[in-house]
């Protein structure tokens, strides 16, 4: 099945700062989501992005398909951003449907 | 938007008892909904996907008899987990799929904490 990398594990940021995610997938994928994950356990879904750019409020997305990675960006951070951060894309093939998970990034915003 | 409930939020259980979770999407109908499993500080992991009418379709691993799901409606897809044991204790995500063909999204409830003692 499709493996997905996400960068950094662990991302602690002060208030006001701006960040990156990565999401490097290995195989063609047609479809793709961000998800945060609250501290109560609730995704929230952020991007459906199989391709292209996003943009909505502080978060911004692209996703380079012939490349194999999609990059979640967050602005201006707030302490409510505070949480993990998922990428699933959703190969076609076999795996018709699936989305698989990557390991997430833990985002840490301190006040 | 796209709203996706799960009850309970929270059981605690005997150790031989079964539990029903219950995910319904509450503003459209799902065809296809799924399971996942999330084990403290770990990623989701799809157990099945959900088919309203069909049997569902369990990945590797997975048992069937152990993790009873059926998707009775459009709305409605519910996990029974039988005769629970403590291994069983674990934070458990439906999702319900808005869309058709290839392009979808998934739209996640709140998640169930079990704990079975």
């Amino acid at each position: 099945g499709i493996q997905v990398e996400q960068s950094p594990p662990d991302l602690i940021l002060q208030e006001g700062a701006n960040s990156t995610l990565r999401c490097n997938f290995s195989d063609s994928v047609n479809n793709l989501q961000w998800f945060h994950q609250n501290p109560w356990g609730q995704l929230i879904n952020l991007f459906y992005i199989p391709s292209g750019t996003k943009q909505n409020g502080r978060s911004s997305a692209t996703t380079v398909a012939t490349e194999r990675y999609s990059l979640l960006y967050i602005s201006s951070s707030q302490t409510t951003d505070s949480g993990v951060y998922f990428c699933a894309p959703r190969a076609g093939g076999t795996s018709y449907g699936k989305l698989t998970f990557g390991q997430g990034t833990i985002l840490t915003v301190h006040p | 938007g796209a709203v996706v409930s799960q009850h309970p939020s929270r059981v605690i259980c005997k150790s031989g008892t079964s539990v029903k979770i219950e995910c319904r999407s509450l503003d459209f109908q799902a065809t296809t909904m799924f399971w996942y499993r999330q084990f403290p500080k770990q990623s989701l992991m799809l157990m099945a996907t959900s088919n309203e009418g069909s049997k569902a379709t369990y990945e590797q691993g997975v048992e069937k008899d152990k993790f009873l799901i059926n998707h009775a409606s459009l709305t409605l897809s519910t996990l029974t987990v039988t005769s629970a044991h403590p291994e069983d204790s674990s934070f458990y995500i439906c999702s319900a799929r808005r869309g058709a063909g290839g392009n979808y999204e998934q739209y996640f409830g709140p998640g169930t904490r079990l704990t079975v003692t």
